[in-house]
């Protein structure tokens, strides 16, 4: 069974503080990670997507993966209440697959 | 432009009657996916289509779930003999392609079976 794992949550931050947010994959085929954001009753937004070893900023956002290590993770720079909300790691293996963990959920702290 | 659409938005019907779920994704887009996703779970996998042709349909719980796209763009999503069990969020996302191919998604279908 291929997994995608992510810890439930709910992370608390207070405002403007730097939240990390953690993914471990089974499948060393993945070669692809998505982060989506999903507020309480939408759908899933995707954020951004990484696929080489190392970091990729967005303003704000920060994806980082390790093949090595099997583990990828979103970090947010100066959170805000309205990053509060569920965030969905994928994996992909290259085909047509997605695979999600079932999400952690991130609170902001006014 | 215009993203993925689902329609109804919610749908509540009794046990044991058929329902029938529609997305219509982004224009130009040839991969279609249907994610069931249920409350404090992630999306999880039903379908996929690459043009008109179910390419995987692997995740598809049983043989009461269907679902076609005649001509390469609307999806419908066909479930018999509804069961309380299937009260849950289907979702749909489009893509524009095949391997690694970023998805979008629609704001799914609430459907609860009585």
């Amino acid at each position: 069974q291929k997994e995608v794992e992510q810890n439930s949550g709910p992370l608390s931050v207070p405002e403007g503080a730097i939240a990390s947010l953690n993914c471990t994959y089974s499948d060393r085929g993945s070669q692809s990670f998505f982060w989506y954001r999903q507020y309480s009753g939408k759908s899933p937004e995707l954020i951004m997507f990484i696929y080489s070893n190392g970091d990729k900023e967005d303003g704000r956002f920060t994806a980082q993966l390790n093949k090595a290590s099997q583990y990828v993770s979103l970090l947010i720079r100066d959170s805000q209440p309205s990053d509060s909300a569920t965030y969905l790691c994928a994996g992909h293996s290259g085909t047509y697959k997605y695979i999600f963990g079932t999400g952690t959920r991130l609170k902001v702290l006014a | 432009g215009a993203g993925v659409s689902q329609t109804p938005s919610n749908k509540v019907t009794e046990k044991g009657k058929y329902v029938e779920l529609r997305c219509d994704p982004i224009s130009g887009h040839t991969a279609l996916y249907w994610y069931r996703q249920s409350l404090g779970q992630g999306p999880e996998f039903l379908i996929y289509f690459q043009g008109t042709g179910a390419a995987d349909d692997s995740g598809l719980p049983n043989d009461r779930f269907f679902a076609v796209r005649p001509e390469g763009s609307v999806s419908t999503l066909k479930i018999q003999r509804t069961e309380r069990g299937d009260s849950a969020v289907y979702l749909c996302a489009s893509g524009a392609g095949t391997s690694g191919a970023t998805q979008y998604f629609g704001p799914g279908t609430r459907l609860t079976v009585l």
